[in-house]
């Protein structure tokens, strides 16, 4: 049972547009939501979070947006560059002890086109 | 500051043979998480260790075991492996379960079953 679902497994953009990336999750429980980034032979890069009293978190060219009630959540890069070309997984966890754990997207293959 | 060392890097085995990976946190970092990556099942929850404990498990076969050590240095076991364990083994740390600065990966461990 796939809690945590990224529908597109790739994406291209072309450089300097905006890149949005989404995931779907199905259990209601989850409470806190991140986004990493992972180039080949790397482990996941740690990029960006948002927990549920929250819709939208920003860092720099990174937003994430939750919709609690559409279960859904969106990485939006504004611009995007050529460096951002990695394969971007959400993640998801729960409050209670032993829910904690993070359960993974499958991941969605970003390309930037220079 | 170092990050999470995982070693060894590399690993070949053949099929029925036990194998120990292992990790080492940033310095002060006491949650250390483990994750087995496929190319079709993404990155799969093993388990979570703070301060020595087991917080959380996932759903995989008794064969697969970890420990933590009172220095926050986690281990974990895979017994009478399997062409299937082949994958990538990344493990996790952070100052404890959920905090807001995500969770800091290693390269990996790449486990090769024969």
């Amino acid at each position: 049972d796939q809690q945590v679902k990224q529908n597109s497994p790739s994406l291209s953009v072309q450089e300097g547009r905006i890149s949005i990336l989404n995931c779907d999750y199905t259990n209601s429980m989850f409470d806190y939501f991140l986004w990493y980034k992972k180039y080949p032979a790397e482990g996941p890069t740690f990029l960006i979070s948002i927990s549920s009293i929250k819709d939208k978190n920003e860092d720099g060219r990174f937003t994430v947006f939750l919709n609690k009630s559409a279960k859904h959540l969106s990485l939006h890069i504004v611009p995007s560059q050529p460096g951002d070309s990695a394969v971007y997984f959400c993640a998801a966890s729960g409050p209670n002890f032993g829910n904690e754990k993070l359960t993974f997207g499958t991941g969605t293959r970003l390309t930037i086109i220079p | 500051k170092a990050g999470v060392t995982q070693t060894p890097r590399y690993l070949i085995k053949t099929r029925g043979q036990q194998v120990t990976l292992s990790c080492s946190p940033i310095s002060g970092h006491r949650s250390v998480s483990w994750y087995q990556q496929t190319p079709g099942q993404g990155l799969q929850f093993l388990f979570e260790y703070f301060s020595e404990t087991q917080r959380n498990k996932g759903n995989f076969p008794g064969r697969f075991s970890g420990r933590q050590f009172s220095n926050s240095r986690s281990e974990m076991n895979v017994s009478t492996l399997e062409l299937g364990d082949s994958a990538l083994y990344l493990c996790a740390s952070s100052l404890a379960p959920r905090t807001n600065y995500g969770y800091t990966f290693g390269s990996g461990t790449r486990l090769t079953v024969v």
